[in-house]
């Protein structure tokens, strides 16, 4: 049971580049996160998914994309990238199941630097 | 919008001393959750603690405890026999239910030395 994976680990890009996230999580949560740490602070979410095809905007969307067609994958998509989406980003899932604990599980990060 | 703040930016505590960390939030909403997140060097985000708005009985597991005063919106967590695998920072969030969204403060980096 690897919980919720993420890749890359570590990644440059150089500003106006785009690249894709990976997130997988094998627990069979329906709800999904991604989350955006910047140095000194704690994390803000930017995109999340309660299903397969359901996504929807958090605190910081903008410059993100986001897609859901299977219940295990959630990527995130930068397009153009800029110096200002230097980050750690998080990706986590949870199960909806109502009387569970909200408990939500994340993945080890990607450190992403736009230079 | 429910804020929160922690307003220890750095802590330390000497090994099996007892150490607490606060937090305060802000909402008008009467049911939620609380939680207490770890993020050691590792970069992991761990769960600690959780606690439900409805309950009056702090949670507790193991030498980590909170005191959580609904009225005063304040929900502080102690470290008790304090180790070094403790050093870490510590993120205090939010939940409202069925939103299943996260909100986080800013952290409190805690140092436990020998």
């Amino acid at each position: 049971n690897a919980g919720v994976t993420q890749t890359p680990k570590f990644r440059i890009l150089k500003i106006g580049q785009s690249m894709t996230l990976q997130c997988t999580q094998d627990m069979n949560h329906n709800y999904m996160y991604w989350y955006r740490q910047d140095p000194g602070m704690g994390l803000k979410l930017i995109y999340y998914s309660v299903g397969a095809g359901i996504t929807d905007k958090g605190e910081v969307p903008n410059g993100y994309n986001v897609s859901r067609s299977t219940t295990e994958d959630f990527p995130l998509r930068l397009e153009l990238a800029a110096p200002s989406q230097t980050s750690v980003y998080f990706c986590a899932s949870s199960y909806d199941g109502g009387s569970s604990s909200y408990e939500q599980y994340f993945g080890p990060g990607t450190r992403l630097t736009v230079t | 919008a429910q804020t929160v703040t922690q307003s220890q930016p750095e802590m330390s505590v000497q090994e099996a001393e007892t150490v607490t960390l606060s937090c305060t939030y802000d909402t008008s909403e009467n049911n939620y959750y609380l939680f207490w997140y770890k993020q050691p060097p590792s970069r992991q985000m761990i769960l600690v603690i959780r606690q439900e708005a409805y309950k009056q009985q702090n949670a507790t597991e193991n030498r980590f405890s909170v005191n959580f005063q609904k009225a005063a919106k304040s929900f502080s967590l102690k470290i008790s026999d304090s180790q070094l695998g403790d050093t870490a920072m510590y993120f205090c969030a939010f939940m409202r239910p069925r939103t299943d969204k996260l909100i986080f403060g800013t952290g409190t980096r805690l140092q436990v030395f020998p």
